[in-house]
């Protein structure tokens, strides 16, 4: 298996612009995780989704992050407008298995810069 | 409020070392516990998870020990290599905070000397 897929790999952008990051989880697997990593306040969960469906989207942190779940095979994190505090490194992961707190297969991130 | 504790000192050691790293907690009771390995650039990868009824668990050079009762998981790596060097994270499910999904500490930085 390729493991959990994540494009672009890096990311700069201006600030207000649009930014799109793609994820494909591991075929099979129910849940799908999307992380922010900074220096500061770590790994912190965004949103997750079970079976296509968003269960906690209580970690996004404001109006302007969206996800979407489309299929099984792909989901997308939109951020509209960007800001400089944006600037993270997101991953995506994906578990199989009955809880949410199962084993987690993390994707290698995409590094967003916004200037 | 919940809070996840790990040392935000890097760990030094030599090469041949026992590595231990400690995770603590509070207000949380967790029914599992699980540790991650992260190298620069890349996502976390998985190395172990324990139950809230298992002590200790281990994998090849890898013991993790579970104290529900300190509120405390030490994480060992025996005959520490260069290799091992990396960011090492601990995570705990949040059952009983209602929110049923792994929250992460901050990650403690092991460094082994050759």
């Amino acid at each position: 298996d390729a493991g959990v897929i994540q494009s672009p790999r890096h990311e700069v952008t201006e600030m207000g612009q649009e930014v799109t990051l793609r994820c494909k989880p591991i075929s099979g697997h129910d849940y799908l995780f999307w992380y922010r990593q900074t220096m500061m306040r770590g790994l912190e969960l965004l949103i997750y989704f079970n079976n296509n469906v968003p269960i906690d989207d209580s970690g996004m942190p404001e109006d302007r992050f969206s996800a979407k779940m489309p299929n099984a095979s792909f989901s997308t994190l939109k951020i509209q407008p960007s800001e400089p505090r944006d600037s993270a490194v997101y991953f995506c992961a994906s578990s199989s298995g009955s809880l949410p707190q199962e084993t987690q297969y993390f994707g290698p991130g995409t590094r967003l810069l916004v200037l | 409020s919940q809070k996840i504790e790990q040392n935000s000192e890097a760990l030094n050691i030599q090469e041949g070392k026992t590595a231990t790293l400690t995770c603590n907690y509070t207000n949380y009771s967790p029914a599992y516990l699980q540790w991650y390995r992260q190298d620069p650039g890349r996502g976390p990868v998985f190395l172990l998870l324990i139950r809230e009824n298992e002590k200790e668990k281990r994998k090849e050079r890898l013991k993790v020990t579970f104290d529900t009762t300190l509120k405390q998981s030490l994480f060992h790596i025996t005959a520490s290599q260069p290799a091992d060097s990396a960011t090492y994270l601990c995570a705990l499910d949040g059952m009983d905070t209602g929110r049923r999904a792994l929250t992460f500490g901050s990650g403690t930085r092991l460094q082994v000397q050759p």
